[in-house]
């Protein structure tokens, strides 16, 4: 069993719909991060958290340590928002990564 | 800044060839990493370093090595490529792993190998 899942693996939704990404974890961890794979490949940093609730933008990120969850929404989705998102935790030096929610908004 | 430069960005080598993937970064970043990215896995780690001429084994280091001679490069190579390496190869940099220092990774923009 992975130590990191996410769901659901697919999505697919209407432009201005609320969405949630849902990462679940089985170990202890020191943080836990959000990340965006654009459809050319690239990867970047949404957020990293070790508790509470963090924003930017659209983006909401949340963080239950003793539940091991994570959740990640997008209010008001747009079309440019369709990529992969993946949440990675991190273990001592170690990073684990889920296999990523593929997010598809259409106009 | 250039950020995180991997190169080359596109390789394909025969079984049993060698290669070194590049990974340079001008963010003056201590930690640095190489993952593999495979359909319907996640990244995993192959190997990482905490510093200049320090490194350690990840998830899946079998069949590649390593070396960060100087702080801004970290090297991947493939001694005798196989099938099972063809691959995405992520390198990714940070600052120190301090639980209250905000870290983020930064990562480049992939080398996409194929091994036939």
């Amino acid at each position: 069993k992975n130590e990191v899942e996410q769901s659901p693996q697919n999505l697919t939704a209407q432009e201005g719909e609320f969405i949630t990404i849902n990462c679940s974890y089985s170990v202890g961890i020191s943080a836990l991060h959000w990340l965006q794979q654009h459809p050319g490949g690239g990867i970047v940093s949404l957020f990293m958290l070790s508790s509470g609730k963090k924003k930017h933008g659209r983006l909401i990120a949340t963080i239950n340590i003793q539940e091991k969850h994570s959740s990640l929404h997008i209010t008001a989705s747009h079309p440019r928002d369709s990529a992969v998102y993946i949440c990675a935790v991190e273990i001592n030096n170690d990073m684990r990564f889920g296999a990523g929610t593929r997010l598809t908004v259409k106009p | 800044n250039a950020g995180v430069t991997q190169t080359p960005k596109f390789r394909v080598l025969k079984t049993g060839q060698s290669m070194t993937l590049l990974c340079a970064q001008d963010m003056n970043h201590e930690y640095m990493y190489w993952y593999r990215q495979d359909p319907g896995m996640g990244l995993r780690l192959i190997h990482y370093s905490v510093g200049e001429g320090t490194t350690a084994k990840g998830e899946v280091p079998d069949g590649y090595n390593v070396s960060r001679l100087k702080k801004q490069n970290f090297l991947l190579g493939l001694e005798s490529a196989a099938p099972s390496q063809t691959s995405v190869y992520f390198c990714a940099s940070r600052y120190g792993v301090l639980w209250t220092h905000n870290s983020p990774l930064h990562f480049g923009n992939g080398t996409r190998l194929t091994v036939t």
